[in-house]
């Protein structure tokens, strides 16, 4: 069956630090894989699309890379700050309009 | 910027009653996408819209469930009878076109006693 899987435990870093979170996929074909960030209580919401042709993606602070050998996509973020301190979620199309979410890594910024 | 807006924000039902869940997607996003988020896990699809039709459903969206898009701004999720297993937060969500990233409203929460 499909699967995507993120890191269940939070991760917890020092502002300033890199923080570099991890996404797994088995039983997909992607030709995109997005990035999402959800604050509690809130809908997630859109950071970064990237295609299976592009191997790296950078916008601001954020870099993803998608290595469909691998079946891995890492989402960094340079220079952390305590605002960044969220749920980011990994998502993949599972079928023909159904975008399927990993459970999310919690990160925890420490001033 | 245009946003997704859902209401209520929060809904208490009891038992067996019937919900209606309302969402405004982005004006000019032609998918819709009704999402559910169980408190602590993750979010969870339940069931894509599009060109006035079901495009796919998750097995979570059973005979209970249904959606509609009753004019041209609004898209609601309807659950016939719930159950206590349906306490949840419901989000929204529209896209511009298909396999584009998702816009989603700030959800419903939904409590069942």
């Amino acid at each position: 069956s499909q699967k995507i899987e993120q890191n269940s435990e939070a991760l917890n870093i020092q502002e300033g630090k890199t923080a570099t979170l991890t996404c797994n996929y088995t039983n997909y074909s992607p030709a995109y894989l997005q990035w999402y960030r959800q604050d509690p209580g809130r809908g997630p919401v859109f950071l970064l699309l990237i295609r299976e042709n592009e191997k790296e993606k950078r916008k601001e602070r954020l870099k993803v890379t998608f290595d469909t050998t691998l079946k891995q996509s890492l989402f960094h973020i340079t220079a952390s700050q305590p605002a960044d301190s969220a749920t980011y979620l990994c998502a993949l199309w599972g079928g023909y309009n159904k975008l399927i979410f990993g459970a999310g890594t919690r990160l925890a910024v420490h001033p | 910027e245009p946003e997704v807006t859902q209401t209520p924000s929060h809904q208490v039902t009891q038992m067996g009653q019937e919900v209606i869940l309302r969402c405004v997607p982005i004006s000019n996003h032609l998918y819709f996408y009704w999402y559910r988020q169980i408190l602590g896990q993750k979010v969870e699809f339940l069931v894509s819209f599009y060109n006035n039709e079901i495009s796919e459903k998750s097995e979570i969206f059973d005979d209970q469930f249904s959606v509609e898009r009753p004019d041209g701004s609004n898209f609601t999720l309807k659950i016939r009878s719930t159950k206590l297993e349906d306490s949840a937060m419901y989000f929204c969500a529209s896209s511009e076109v298909g396999n584009s990233p998702l816009h989603f409203g700030n959800g419903t929460r939904l409590t069942v006693t």
